[in-house]
């Protein structure tokens, strides 16, 4: 079983609607989440980090996080072509390590 | 702004030559920092933790010998791939953790071609 999972995609999403992500991953000892935006040809940058069980707020974007259910997911409220891009999911583990998930890559359409 | 940079950005080379890739912290001292590689198409993978002042810590899997990191200052550390061939071409990446925080900041990646 892989560490970190994620639905690959695409998942395509019309303009203005809500683009959901999930992520499973099966380390329980960590406490820290990430999501992170990934632009065909160029690096991560971080959108939204999460500790707490519950929801995280910041813009359009919303993580949701349920420790007991090792789940945490990404909703992208009213979305824009220009969220159209590879969402990775993360957790640090032991050392400040970052695990990435493989990605969802999201395709909104005008 | 930007507060890591890679260069160079992009490069090819002959199979079996050296190629060195440097990433600096322009805003922050950086204690540690992390290499990552991705091929086409995958999500990143960790080969090493630079730890400033000492040897790096290698992923299972990576050849030490092969993906040579020197961590020497606070703000600068260089990989190089040694005798490099057309299977590791691939997009490699520096982050680091700045001091007091929970985040990772990663430079914008480096496409190795070897012919």
């Amino acid at each position: 079983q892989k560490e970190v999972e994620q639905n690959s995609g695409p998942l395509s999403v019309p303009e203005g609607a809500i683009a959901s992500l999930n992520c499973t991953y099966s380390d329980r000892v960590s406490q820290s989440f990430f999501w992170y935006r990934q632009y065909s040809g160029k690096s991560p940058e971080l959108i939204m980090s999460i500790y707490s069980n519950g929801d995280k707020e910041d813009g359009r974007f919303t993580a949701q996080l349920n420790k007991a259910s090792q789940y945490v997911s990404l909703l992208i409220r009213d979305s824009q072509p220009s969220d159209s891009a590879t969402y990775l999911c993360a957790f640090k583990a032991a050392g400040n390590k970052l695990t990435f998930g493989g990605g969802t890559r999201v395709l909104v359409k005008p | 702004g930007a507060v890591v940079s890679q260069h160079p950005s992009r490069v090819i080379c002959k199979s079996g030559t050296s190629v060195k890739i440097e990433c600096r912290s322009l805003d922050f001292q950086a204690t540690t920092m992390f290499w990552y590689r991705q091929f086409p198409k995958q999500s990143l993978m960790l080969m090493a933790t630079s730890n400033e002042g000492s040897k790096a810590t290698y992923e299972q899997g990576v050849e030490k010998d092969k993906f040579l990191i020197n961590h020497a200052s606070l703000t600068l550390s260089t990989l190089t791939v040694t005798s490099a061939h057309p299977e590791d071409s691939s997009f490699y990446i520096c982050s680091f953790i700045a001091a007091h925080t929970d985040t990772q900041y990663f430079g914008p990646g480096t496409r190795l071609t070897v012919l």
